[in-house]
């Protein structure tokens, strides 16, 4: 079956360690994105990136880095200088170029214990 | 001003009835948008995209006002299941990549009997 996979689906995390959220699809898509979302709150973007090797900062990149090593996978790191990472995280992933739409995977919840 | 912006509601109606969701966005550069549906704790999944000409998916009807720089989304005859989170999504063009899919803070529907 094509789709976007995160994974874990849940994830605890103590304060002042690195995590790292996993993001992989098999749709052969060139753009990926990675969200977060607070309760009762949108979408907002962490990182996106266009193609294989580059990658942009979204609006609110500070406490997070990805890799975007290879086509099918763009791993997300909450790095310990995140100060409130506890949320919602959605991988989406897109044909690209700009008339594209994105498909999302299941999401990853974080908690900081 | 935000880039996407919509009505948080909440949108409370009986069933049967019509109800519509506007999405104002800054860029007017902006070539292409789509609106989600979120169910409680789930992804965000593709509900429609928005086309100039305007586009009607069964009870669904989403327009484009460029010069306004709005889309909107009607739904007809309202259903129970349609409780949901609705968010609107925009693609803001930026710098030499084809640019970021941005989204609304959403707008909460319940459907009530």
């Amino acid at each position: 079956d094509g789709g976007i996979t995160q994974s874990p689906k849940y994830l605890f995390r103590k304060e002042g360690q690195n995590v790292t959220l996993s993001c992989e699809q098999n749709l052969n898509h060139d753009a990926m994105y990675w969200y977060r979302q607070d309760p009762g709150q949108g979408l907002r973007l962490i990182y996106y990136s266009q193609i294989v090797n580059d990658f942009q900062k979204g609006d609110i990149a500070e406490g997070y880095s990805v890799s975007r090593e290879k086509k099918e996978s763009f791993p997300l790191t909450v790095t310990s200088a995140q100060k409130n990472p506890t949320a919602f995280y959605l991988c989406a992933s897109s044909m690209g170029g700009p008339v594209t739409e994105a498909f999302f995977g299941q999401g990853t919840r974080l908690t900081v214990v | 001003r935000k880039e996407v912006e919509q009505d948080p509601g909440p949108f409370n109606v009986p069933e049967g009835a019509t109800v519509a969701f506007n999405c104002t966005y800054s860029n007017s550069a902006s070539q292409s948008f789509f609106w989600y549906r979120q169910d409680c704790r789930k992804e965000p999944k593709l509900l429609m995209s928005v086309y100039s000409s305007g586009n009607e998916d069964g009870r669904f009807t989403a327009q484009l006002n460029r010069a306004s720089q709005y889309i909107s989304l009607l739904i007809r005859d309202s259903k129970l299941s349609d409780s949901a989170t609705y968010l609107c999504a925009v693609n803001m063009p930026g710098g030499t990549s084809y640019g970021k899919l941005t989204f609304g803070q959403g707008t909460i529907l319940t459907v009530h009997p």
